[in-house]
């Protein structure tokens, strides 16, 4: 079974210029997140999707950042201007949330996107 | 709000030592707890979990129990290997589900 796939691995840009990043989660899993990894620290989520509804997104910095999740599968992740402050790693996960609302099920994460804004 | 804190790294042992990373943990009711582990350039992967007091999670040789009246989860390991040389992250979720919140993570490395 696939593994959550995230494109690309790396990119460099420099500051007030757009990047988008891509996810694809596990077939068959309703819920996907975004989180974001600063150096040093643990991963912190930016938005949640049930299906293809944003159910938590109250730590995204919605100025600058939009995601999507269209047909509930892929999602893209986007930054509008970004910032030097945007350097991190954006990671995608996803889970088969069977019963809404339990606690324990698994995430499975991606490699991540390793983002340096110069 | 819930949060993780776990002790600070680097933590730096000879192979075949006794290993223990700390873990504590606010939340309100009864969350579910989780190790989950970064090896150098890999993703994060689920190490183990526990969802209620007492319970005891173990993976690989590693295991943490959950104990609810120290607000602790912490890991566990009685013989660490080179290979066991990564990050490790504690983690709790509420059981409403929704988001990991995740500790800072401890750079565990093992030498030969």
């Amino acid at each position: 079974e696939a593994g959550v796939v995230q494109s690309p691995r790396y990119k460099i840009i420099e500051k007030k210029q757009p990047v988008a990043f891509w996810c694809n989660p596990i077939s068959g899993h309703n819920t996907l997140y975004w989180y974001r990894q600063n150096l040093g620290q643990g991963p912190e989520l930016l938005i949640r999707y049930e299906n293809e509804e944003a159910v938590d997104d109250s730590q995204l910095p919605k100025d600058r950042f939009s995601a999507e999740r269209l047909k509930g599968v892929d999602s893209t992740l986007k930054i509008q201007p970004a910032e030097l402050g945007d350097s991190a790693v954006y990671l995608c996960a996803s889970s088969l949330d069977t019963f809404p609302g339990q606690g324990s099920y698994e995430q499975y994460f991606g490699p991540g996107t390793r983002l340096t804004v110069t | 709000g819930n949060s993780v804190t776990q002790m600070e790294g680097p933590v730096t042992l000879s192979e075949e030592a006794f290993l223990t990373i700390n873990c504590t943990y606010t939340a309100t009711g009864y969350p579910s707890l989780f190790w989950y582990v970064q090896y150098p350039g890999e993703g994060l992967q689920l190490l183990l979990k526990a969802t209620k007091a007492d319970d005891k999670g173990s993976n690989k040789g590693f295991e943490a129990t959950y104990r609810k009246e120290t607000t602790s989860f912490h890991l566990e390991k009685g013989s660490v290997q080179v290979s066991d040389s990564a990050v490790y992250f504690c983690a709790l979720r509420n059981n409403q589900g929704g988001k990991l919140i995740f500790g800072q993570g401890t750079e565990l490395s093992v030498k030969p």
